[in-house]
């Protein structure tokens, strides 16, 4: 019972250009909706993240939307550079206090931005 | 400021046999998870270590345990392995008290068991 699903397993988009990756989730328990993203041989980093009471938010060249009644999020990407190349992991969790996150991750889109 | 450090990276075990994954954490951070990631797969839960003492658990059977000490650094065992188990052990840390970027957890390079 997967609860939080990327459906692309890979997107390709030139530079410059835009790149949105796409997630869905199940579980209405989710309040926080975040973007990882993994380099070959490298942990995950945080990329971003937005509240459920929130429908987006904005960090430089990354923007991530929340439609909660679609229980959809989007992760866009404006410019695309070659060094965003990247696995995308999306992930949520259920806001218990503190920073003790218990994260559902998807399973990742792998994007490649091509020069 | 030294972040996440795991070891080994990489180790080859066989079925019935044991493995103990090492993990210390980023300077300052006083709580560890676990994620499995497997082939194709997202990270995937395991348990999380606090003052010690196991804090959340994922669904994962009784043969994955761990271990966290005075330091903070933290030890995942898995007994009586399991192809199944084949797989990148990621470990993260945060700390609890303080919520920066809702989230945010720092991860290690992992370490990659190949159960044959």
């Amino acid at each position: 019972d997967q609860q939080v699903k990327q459906n692309s397993p890979s997107l390709s988009v030139q530079e410059g250009r835009i790149s949105i990756l796409n997630c869905d989730y199940t579980n209405s328990m989710f309040d926080y909706f975040l973007w990882y993203k993994k380099y070959p041989a490298e942990g995950p980093t945080f990329l971003i993240s937005i509240s459920s009471i929130k429908d987006k938010n904005e960090d430089g060249r990354f923007t991530v939307f929340l439609n909660k009644s679609a229980k959809h999020l989007s992760l866009h990407i404006v410019p695309s550079q070659p060094g965003d190349s990247a696995v995308y992991f999306c992930a949520a969790f259920v806001n218990s206090g503190g920073s003790n996150y218990k994260l559902t991750f998807g399973k990742g889109t792998l994007l490649t931005v091509n020069p | 400021d030294a972040g996440v450090t795991q070891s080994p990276t990489h180790l080859i075990k066989t079925r019935g046999q044991q493995v103990t994954l090492r993990c210390s954490p980023k300077s300052g951070h006083d709580t560890v998870s676990w994620y499995q990631q497997a082939l194709g797969q997202g990270p995937q839960f395991i348990f999380q270590y606090y003052e010690e003492e196991e804090r959340q658990r994922g669904n994962f059977p009784d043969r994955f345990s761990g271990h966290q000490f005075p330091n903070y650094s933290s030890e995942l065992n898995v007994n009586a392995l399991l192809l199944g188990d084949s797989a990148l052990y990621l470990c993260a840390s945060s700390f609890r008290g303080v919520v920066g970027r809702a989230g945010e957890l720092f991860f290690g390079e992992g370490s990659r068991l190949t159960v044959l």
